[in-house]
């Protein structure tokens, strides 16, 4: 069975700060993306990680694809409330189905 | 560039029923991949169609089934409903089978009581 662990699982800061959002698994994906989820909304796609080491920027996210394609971190610099949300990590092993991890719930602080 | 959409927003069905939910994929889009989303968890995959035939399909019984149409929109059924599927249910499609960049839908939020 394929699974993703994200860590932390909640994070609360203070507008301004730094974070790190980690995606593990055991698993090697062909891909994997991430998306950010508002409260009543479905998940919306941030960015896709395609090569092993690839580095992707999107303003201030930073989102790393590990070297064995089993690992991503996500990570934002300067955090503001509006990227309070729910953050899922997904890896696509094969041609039908995407595999979610856990979630990190995010809460910005003003 | 319509999104992907889906009915109803909401819906409270009591245990034993059935139930619909509906979806229309992005414009261009042919495959419609289904998850249910319980509260504070991660999606998890139901199934998914391409050119109207189902192409995989995760852990979830028979009871739920799902139909795609030749415009790419689909339906999710499932009967004989539990308290457990609760849930909020996600429509995603996709440019083509196997591309992992999946676009979702607002979602349909279910209750069970």
């Amino acid at each position: 069975t394929q699974l993703l662990e994200q860590s932390p699982q909640f994070l609360s800061i203070q507008e301004g700060e730094n974070l790190t959002v980690y995606c593990n698994s055991s698993s090697v994906f062909s891909s994997l993306q991430w998306y950010r989820q508002e409260p009543g909304e479905g998940p919306v796609l941030l960015v896709t990680v395609v090569t092993g080491g690839e580095v992707k920027k999107l303003k201030r996210l930073t989102f790393q694809f590990g070297d064995a394609r089993k690992d991503s971190s996500l990570h934002i610099t300067a955090a503001q409330p509006g990227d309070t949300g729910l953050y899922l990590c997904a890896g696509a092993a094969n041609t039908d189905k995407l595999i979610f991890g856990t979630g990190t719930r995010l809460q910005v602080f003003p | 560039e319509t999104g992907v959409t889906q009915s109803p927003t909401h819906l409270i069905k009591t245990r034993g029923q059935q139930v619909t939910l509906r979806c229309s994929s992005q414009s261009g889009h042919n495959t419609v991949s289904w998850y249910q989303q319980a509260l504070g968890q991660g999606p998890q995959f139901i199934f998914q169609y391409y050119r109207e035939e189902e192409n995989g399909r995760g852990n979830f019984p028979p009871r739920f089934s799902g139909l795609q149409f030749p415009n790419y929109s689909s339906e999710l059924n499932v009967n004989a409903l539990e308290l457990d599927d609760s849930a909020l249910y996600l429509c995603a499609s996709s440019l083509e089978v196997g591309g992992a960049e999946q676009y979702f839908g607002p979602g349909t939020r279910l209750t069970v009581t």
